[in-house]
């Protein structure tokens, strides 16, 4: 079966310093990968999507970026954190159907 | 853009009431999806409609997708405490993944 796991599960981190958040899917092959922000209490924000290796579609302007180094391998990263990075970010898998899969996401605090 | 409007934002209800959110776009929507969020968890998907006037239920759970694909609900009869938490539409085009705003439910015993 298929898992989806994100680290760390929480963060503190300082205004201006850098990040660096990964997720990995198990059990399945050239999955589409997503990044999702979600302030406190709101929806979700769409911030990445990568449908292969080395491709990746931004939906929003930010101080964030995405990469994918290995078909199962997604990571989120910022050179220079600002305070409106907090929140809770989850990565995401589909396959042939819209479906989402979500991982259990890393809360982020940027004080 | 495209935007999804979801409604109530916040419903507290007590056990055994019905519950219901609803979903509006202003376009057509190719499909709509419904996601479960536990407090402190992860979004998990509930069902897909694709149809117009699809009505599909699970258990204590009814979903419907408008004739004219542009509003979408979700009901649920007798409500209990374990259906707390914050319920989300999501809509999908190719590679383009919108979710609404959410309904926070909290269910009083």
């Amino acid at each position: 079966s298929q898992t989806i796991h994100q680290w760390p599960a929480t963060l503190v981190q300082p205004v201006g310093s850098p990040l660096s958040l990964e997720c990995t899917v198990e059990g399945t092959s050239n999955p589409n990968l997503y990044w999702y922000r979600q302030a406190a209490g709101r929806g979700l924000q769409l911030l990445f999507y990568s449908v292969g290796i080395g491709q990746i579609s931004s939906e929003v302007p930010q101080n964030l970026s995405a990469s994918r180094p290995q078909d199962r391998q997604f990571i989120l990263s910022s050179k220079k954190l600002l305070l409106s990075d907090s929140g809770f970010y989850l990565c995401a898998w589909s396959g042939q159907t819209p479906k989402q899969y979500f991982g259990p996401g890393t809360r982020l605090t940027v004080t | 853009g495209q935007q999804v409007m979801q409604i109530p934002q916040y419903q507290h209800v007590q056990e055994g009431e019905d519950f219901t959110t609803y979903c509006n776009s202003s376009t057509t929507l190719s499909n709509i999806q419904w996601y479960k969020q536990r407090p402190g968890g992860h979004p998990v998907f509930l069902i897909q409609l694709v149809k117009s006037g699809e009505v599909k239920k699970q258990k204590r759970l009814t979903f419907q997708f408008g004739e004219a694909k542009k509003n979408s609900s979700l009901h649920i009869t007798a409500t209990q405490t374990t259906d707390v938490g914050t319920y989300f539409c999501m809509t999908s085009g190719t590679y383009k993944y919108i979710f609404g705003t959410g309904t926070r439910l909290k269910v009083l015993a």
